[in-house]
Order: structure tokens, then sequence, then C-alpha cells
């Protein structure tokens, strides 16, 4: 797990704060990307960035912003969330979106919106 | 929908039984990955297997890939209690949505000691 670190582990937070979830990759890899993993559901693919650019953004709500400022670090950026918003936040990283890799996962941040 | 479906939703054995897990999707693939997840962790590449190619092993995993019923199976030989997890099936599109990764909802395997 030390290829993609994850920060904070775990995060409360009310309805009103602002508050950022940071990924990092050390594997050299051109794309990342940002998945919800709620209960009871299939993993869902948030954002992609492949060479620090979005190159897809699965009709995430605009509450959630991402941004990719190298391509080793990619950050969620939240504000006003939902209940409905708590779940497993995970990061990932690629070779590239190009051509479908194998994905290497970091450990996720566990978000409780209040 | 091109996500993949796992089947059974849990499974329970017996340290050293075999387990095998089912995957089905709908669509045209590129290629179908196997993931791992301990509780409330990332979750870990298991294996890769290639459109063109019909079955892959890796340690005590053997994957089987069908494409003719767009159906995929996971097996896990000898199994020990640490292979107690989550296991999804990844599929990797073709088409214009190349690149892309959907999961299943995953099986859960309890490994009894």
């Amino acid at each position: 797990e030390t290829g993609v670190t994850q920060t904070p582990r775990h995060l409360v937070m009310g309805m009103t704060n602002k508050k950022s979830l940071k990924c990092e990759q050390h594997l050299g890899h051109n794309a990342m990307y940002w998945y919800k993993q709620s209960a009871k559901k299939p993993l869902e693919l948030m954002f992609v960035y492949n060479f620090k650019e979005q190159t897809e953004n699965n009709s995430v709500p605009s509450r959630f912003s991402p941004e990719c400022p190298n391509s080793s670090h990619l950050f969620l950026h939240l504000h006003t969330l939902q209940p409905e918003d708590s779940a497993l936040y995970l990061c990932a990283s690629s070779q590239a979106s190009g051509h479908t890799y194998e994905q290497y996962f970091g450990p996720g941040t566990r978000l409780t919106v209040t | 929908s091109q996500q993949g479906e796992e089947d059974p939703q849990a499974l329970s054995i017996q340290e050293g039984e075999n387990a095998t897990m089912n995957c089905s999707y709908k669509t045209s693939i590129n290629n179908l990955q196997w993931y791992r997840q301990n509780s409330g962790r990332g979750l870990v590449h298991l294996i890769l297997i290639r459109s063109n190619e019909r079955e892959k092993h890796s340690g005590r995993l053997r994957v089987t890939l069908d494409t003719s019923k767009k159906s995929s199976s996971l097996l896990i030989t000898a199994s020990r209690a640490a292979d107690t997890a989550s296991y999804f099936c990844a599929v990797g599109a073709g088409g214009t949505s190349y690149g892309k990764l959907t999961f299943g909802q995953g099986t859960i395997l309890t490994v009894h000691p």
C-alpha cells in the first residue's frame, strides 16, 4: 500500500464544512482516479486524470471538485456535502488510462458527513 | 451496462478447500481484472486476463474467461484464512470507453480456520 497513499484515513465533517482529500502515488504512473465505495453498491468511478488532464467526470455533483497539480498528486475538494456522501473514497493510479492497465489503490479515506 | 456481476454474493468455506467465484458482463471487453479488498481497505490487483486469453494462472489463483458466454471465474485453490476478503471483477472496456474499468458488487469470501 505504500505505492499510493491517502490522507486523511478518516474524516468526519459537517454539511457546511470544506475539506480536502489528498492522494499521492510513488509509482511513476500517469493516470489517477477517484472512486466512491458505498455500502452495498459497486465501486463508482468519479474522476479520471491522464497526464494531469481530466478525461472523465462521471456525472459527479459539483460539491466534489478534483484537482491534479501533477501526475503524482490528486486532490478531492469537498464542500456542502450531504449525509449520503458518507462513503469510502478510494484513489488509484495506473500507467495511463488510454489502455486498460491494472490499477493500484490507496487505503482510502473513510468519510462521514454529519 | 458493462458492469461485472459476481456470483455468489457470499461464500463460506473451510481452510484447504477451493473457492470459485464467477463474474458475468454484458458488452465487449478489452480485458477483465480481479481485485481483492480486505475489510475497509484499498483494493489489491490480483490478475488481468485479456479478451484473447482463455485461462491464466498466478500462484494459487486460476482465472478463466469465456467471451462467448461473457463470463469469467476466479478459482482460489487450497484456501487459507488469510484469503478472507471481498473479491471484485472489473471489466476493462473496449470501444469508446477504452481504458475505463467498471467494477461489480463483489463476492465476500470467508475462510474458516
